[in-house]
């Protein structure tokens, strides 16, 4: 287990609605990422945040958006939710400056 | 833009073979180069990683090769075990932010 927490672990959405998933990052990490695995597909990079700031952001459009708390905690929101939004939302935490990243368990969203 | 090319997609291997997955990258600027393995609703777990100046990194039964100059890298697990059974990820790393191969479902055969 990396101690990284992802909730809720499942999530069905209608089409145009917004979702919000949670994140804790491991103890004393404090950079987390945001990826999004498409079925049979590699994670890709949505954003990451560092202090409260979002620190790079990958090819998703604005209705992806994000929060960072001073507890390092994530926030991941998605408005107008499409049906290609349906994936795995995976959290990853770091510290600043190293290069290890570890994963949550995810959250599976389904839109329909 | 795919900038990192990961195969086979699949690799079936008996018990106690070698199984060997190939990446190669295109943006030179990347300065960590990953492994993960992910099992069916799990996320994705780190394996074993590796610097570019580096040309090898052995943890147990996981090597990482590493050729700078062709922009390729490739992770052989020694004396393959059905525990292995996985999906395996390469991925390249700048500033934390991981660019990741397409996967390869591997499954070892008993």
């Amino acid at each position: 287990e990396t101690g990284v927490t992802q909730s809720p672990t499942h999530l069905i959405k209608t089409r145009g609605q917004q979702v919000t998933l949670r994140c804790s990052s491991q103890s004393g990490h404090n950079t987390v990422s945001w990826y999004q695995q498409a079925l049979g597909q590699g994670p890709q990079f949505i954003f990451q945040y560092y202090r409260e700031e979002e620190n790079g952001r990958g090819n998703f459009p604005p209705r992806f958006s994000g929060l960072q708390f001073p507890n390092y905690s994530s926030e991941l929101n998605v408005n107008a939710l499409e049906l290609d939004d349906s994936a795995l939302y995976l959290c990853a935490s770091s510290l600043a400056g190293g290069q290890e990243a570890f994963f949550g368990q995810g959250t599976r969203l389904t839109v329909v | 833009q795919q900038q990192v090319k990961q195969s086979p997609q699949s690799l079936i291997v008996q018990k106690g073979g070698i199984s060997i997955i190939n990446c190669a990258y295109e943006n030179t600027a990347f300065d960590y180069f990953p492994w993960y393995q992910q099992f069916p609703g799990k996320g994705p777990a780190l394996l074993i990683a590796i610097r570019p100046d580096v040309s090898e990194k052995k943890e147990g039964r996981f090597t990482i090769s590493f050729n700078k100059s062709a922009k390729q890298f490739s992770l052989h697990i020694m004396d393959s075990q059905p525990g292995d059974s996985a999906t395996y990820f390469c991925a390249a790393s700048k500033a934390q932010k991981l660019v990741f191969g397409q996967g390869t479902r591997l499954t070892i055969n008993p």
